[in-house]
């Protein structure tokens, strides 16, 4: 099983729509948890971030963690064509030095 | 600040051709990571190099070789290149102690024929 699941899409929503994306973790050492937005054809780029369990709002996006089930989750208000991108969820390993773990990225579209 | 540069933007190399792909920050960031990004596979890292002076091996090292010059410049280097290493590949740096922010850079677009 590798260590983070993420359905890759796509993903194709009506303007002003709620979007959900989801990720599954096998560790559940992990602490940080963390979504990065990246558009076609640039790097990706952090959209938010959230440690331990719980909800983290920033706008129109909403970052959920539940460790007991070892699922995170991204959601999207009244979505915007300029939300169309990859989303990636990403675990920080508990220890120091080592990289980043990425899911593989879901491709959002949203159409006017 | 630039942030994490990446040259060059495009490649097209034969196979068996070698090049290196370099990557600069100037963030005083102390880790600095090389990924592949392939259509359905995500991102997958090749190296890292957790401080100057060290380097690791991530997923996917095979056919790769990195030095990491000094703290700002972390090079990726094809020695004999080959079609399955048509990709795009991003830098992407790190500052220790810090557990969720990693920035990118814009990447480099290698075709491999």
């Amino acid at each position: 099983q590798k260590e983070v699941e993420q359905d890759p899409g796509p993903l194709s929503v009506p303007e002003g729509a709620i979007v959900s994306l989801n990720c599954t973790y096998s560790n559940s050492a992990f602490q940080y948890f963390m979504w990065y937005r990246q558009y076609s054809r640039k790097g990706p780029e952090l959209l938010m971030y959230t440690y331990s369990s719980g909800n983290k709002e920033d706008g129109r996006f909403t970052a959920q963690v539940d460790k007991s089930s070892k699922y995170i989750s991204l959601f999207i208000r009244d979505s915007q064509p300029s939300d169309s991108a990859t989303y990636l969820c990403a675990i920080s390993p508990p220890q120091a030095g080592t990289a980043l773990i990425f899911g593989k990225g879901t491709t959002l579209s949203v159409s006017s | 600040n630039a942030g994490v540069t990446q040259t060059p933007k495009f490649q097209v190399l034969k196979t068996g051709q070698s090049m290196t792909l370099q990557c600069a920050q100037d963030m005083n960031h102390n880790s600095m990571y090389w990924y592949r990004q392939d259509p359905g596979m995500g991102l997958r890292l090749i190296y890292y190099s957790a401080s100057e002076g060290t380097t690791d091996k991530g997923e996917v090292p095979n056919g790769y070789n990195v030095s990491r010059l000094n703290k700002r410049e972390f090079s990726l280097r094809l020695e004999s290149a080959a079609p399955s290493q048509t990709s795009v590949y991003f830098c992407a740096s790190h500052i220790t102690g810090s557990s969720y922010e990693q920035y990118f850079g814009p990447g480099t677009r290698l075709t491999v024929t």
